[in-house]
């Protein structure tokens, strides 16, 4: 069984600050995701990587395969960017086709 | 663009009655999942199905079972309902064998009183 490690689990930052948040799992994967989540509030996707790097606005997101790693950044934070972050990850065998999440990270930005 | 639908958005049950949740995935996508998310928990896996067959299955409780229809929509049948399986249930949808992501539905909140 997949296990999905994220850091930090809380993290309050001043807009305008550069965000990271990381995402190691311990076995192979076929691809990873990184979510987002409101309070109360529905599962939004915002990338999904089998390898390399994607960007979407102020959202880059990149994983290294060799190393079992995967980091989320924000630019120039709003704080309409303050969310649950939450990586989950997909099996690499041909059944393992549900996700396995991380713990999420509770991203605070303040004005 | 059509997203996910669930039904219905919230649901309120007592303890040892039974609930029907429904998922309407995005139309073409063929695999539908299901998972779990406990008050202040991380969302676990339940089941997945393609093509109307159990694709993966996750840590779904036996009082659980659930299906996929032709038209591609699935339910999920929870009986004899407990405190514990007060929870927000989303269902993702996919199209297999085109991309692996999996688009998310707002959630069903099921709360057992």
């Amino acid at each position: 069984k997949n296990e999905v490690e994220q850091s930090p689990q809380n993290l309050t930052a001043q807009e305008g600050e550069f965000i990271t948040i990381n995402c190691s799992y311990s076995v192979g994967i076929s691809a990873l995701h990184w979510l987002q989540q409101h309070p109360g509030g529905g599962i939004v996707s915002l990338f999904m990587l089998s390898s390399g790097k994607k960007k979407h606005g102020r959202l880059i997101a990149t994983i290294n395969i060799q190393e079992k790693h995967s980091s989320l950044h924000i630019t120039a934070s709003h704080p309409r960017d303050s969310a649950v972050y939450i990586c989950a990850a997909r099996g690499s065998g041909g059944g393992a086709d549900g996700l396995t999440f991380g713990k999420g990270t509770h991203l605070i930005i303040q004005p | 663009a059509a997203g996910v639908i669930q039904s219905p958005r919230h649901l309120i049950k007592e303890k040892r009655e039974t609930a029907t949740l429904k998922c309407y995935p995005i139309p073409r996508h063929d695999t539908v999942y299901w998972y779990q998310q406990g008050p202040g928990q991380d969302p676990q896996f339940l089941i997945s199905f393609y093509e109307k067959m159990q694709s993966d299955k996750g840590s779904i409780p036996d009082r659980f079972s659930a299906q996929q229809f032709s038209d591609y929509h699935s339910e999920l049948n929870m009986s004899s309902l407990e405190l514990g399986d007060s929870a927000l249930y989303f269902c993702a949808s996919r199209i297999r064998g085109v991309t692996y992501e999996q688009y998310f539905g707002p959630g069903t909140r099921l709360t057992v009183t």
